[in-house]
């Protein structure tokens, strides 16, 4: 039971360097997010897809771009990765309107 | 005024007493609570679901929503060092989104 699988786990970048990081969900969500978590800031929304074939930004879009592949699929993609880019990224997917999200375990990005 | 509050914490309590986190939220008609563990280094868990007024109780875990206070509690009996973590409220609005509070962190000592 996968649930929410996220890829890499793990990643160093160079500033400037490109990156897409790839979310996958099993229990046919219809929604997905992305969320960046950093010390002492919570949990930040940054791009949402409430169906397939929709994408919205949220709190902090900027420097970021993001797919919805298909149902299960939803990456996230840093064009000219920051070192204020450097974060842990979630994702997370909910079913319909009144469910909780289920998060992926992380990816984990350091960008020098 | 923030959608969804928590104090930040820390809350120290020693192993064996009760823990209580609270929340409140901004949006008046929210239907949807929830509460969150995420343990240093991982990802968000979810161990509470409440939907109505009143309490609802799961092991040692119980979730209490009071919608005319605007308020949201959990209530961790019998504190174990493993609850040590930091505990996320997360509330849907009317219009379907979901905001988390800043979260809570706890430590029970033994």
């Amino acid at each position: 039971n996968a649930g929410v699988t996220q890829t890499p786990k793990f990643q160093v970048l160079k500033t400037g360097q490109s990156m897409t990081l790839q979310c996958a969900q099993d229990m046919n969500h219809n929604s997905m997010y992305w969320y960046r978590q950093d010390p002492g800031m919570g949990l930040r929304l940054i791009y949402y897809s409430a169906s397939e074939g929709t994408t919205d930004k949220g709190e902090v879009p900027n420097g970021y771009n993001v797919s919805r592949l298909n149902k299960r699929e939803f990456s996230l993609r840093l064009e000219s990765a920051a070192p204020s880019q450097t974060s842990v990224y979630f994702c997370a997917s909910r079913d319909s309107f009144n469910q909780p999200q289920h998060f992926g375990d992380g990816t984990r990005l350091s960008i020098l | 005024q923030k959608e969804v509050e928590q104090n930040s914490g820390p809350l120290s309590v020693p192993e064996g007493a009760i823990a209580s986190l609270n929340c409140t939220y901004s949006d008046r008609v929210s239907q949807s609570f929830f509460w969150y563990r995420q343990y240093s280094g991982k990802s968000p868990e979810l161990i509470m679901s409440i939907y109505s007024n009143g309490d609802k109780e799961d092991g040692r875990f119980t979730a209490q929503l009071n919608k005319a206070s605007q308020y949201v509690s959990l209530l961790i009996r019998d504190s174990q060092p493993s609850d040590s973590a930091t505990y996320l409220c997360a509330v849907i609005s009317s219009e379907g989104k979901l905001t988390f509070g800043q979260g809570t962190i706890l430590t029970v000592h033994p």
